[in-house]
């Protein structure tokens, strides 16, 4: 079962920082933080992970809470292009399987 | 640029035939994955496999054979195809439990049992 909860839709006008919520209360001190998106009729792709330190990379910046219960994935300045289905994901580090929820529908609008 | 490439695209078969979806990737990637991804149900792992002739059942192997003969291909076979193996098939490729292990995935083939 997936560890992490997140709200299936999101609107957010383009050029506007887009914030993505996820609950992870279960997880473990040695488990990460991924998120990934998946855009319509495409595999999912890769965006950024962490375990307890903020991250940010050309794609987006990661918060994590102190108590790494919870997590926001940011899009600094959203695009029409961002219009995806983004999944948070819990792995324990150094293990190979991901565990997909059904994530959140991000809709950037004009 | 990694590539992860699958056989097709779309693929409409019968009740009870057999059915191979094949997917390549060009990284010399140790790990391979088969997800099948339903409305409403997000990606669930099929199978994976963390070598040549190495197998791993995911959440829901059942109905689902693989074979990875070679380091780049891994093949999803189903024995004998149902209407509820309606669905997106998607392949991905990854380093092994390396620090950030990104999986690559490949465009997905969209598979229709009638």
């Amino acid at each position: 079962d997936a560890k992490t909860t997140q709200p299936p839709s999101m609107d957010c006008a383009e050029g506007r920082a887009a914030n993505l919520p996820c609950n992870h209360s279960t997880i473990s001190g040695n488990e990460y933080v991924y998120w990934y998106r998946q855009i319509h009729s495409q595999g999912p792709q890769y965006i950024i992970h962490g375990l307890k330190n903020n991250e940010t990379n050309e794609m987006a910046s990661l918060i994590i809470t102190e108590d790494r219960k919870s997590s926001t994935l940011i899009l600094p300045h959203a695009t029409l292009r961002d219009t995806a289905v983004y999944y948070c994901i819990v792995r324990v580090y150094n293990t190979d399987k991901l565990i997909f929820g059904t994530g959140t529908r991000l809709q950037v609008f004009p | 640029d990694v590539k992860v490439t699958q056989s097709s695209r779309y693929l409409v078969k019968r009740t009870g035939e057999k059915v191979f979806l094949e997917c390549v990737q060009d990284m010399d990637h140790e790990n391979m994955f088969w997800y099948r991804q339903d409305p409403g149900l997000g990606l669930r792992l099929i199978y994976f496999s963390y070598d040549v002739k190495m197998k791993e059942k995911g959440d829901i192997p059942e109905g689902y054979s693989v074979s990875r003969e070679k380091k780049e291909r891994f093949s999803l076979i189903l024995e004998s195809a149902s209407t509820n193996q309606t669905s997106m098939y998607l392949c991905a490729s990854a380093e092994r439990a390396a620090g950030v292990n990104e999986q690559f995935f490949g465009p997905g083939t969209r598979l229709t049992v009638l």
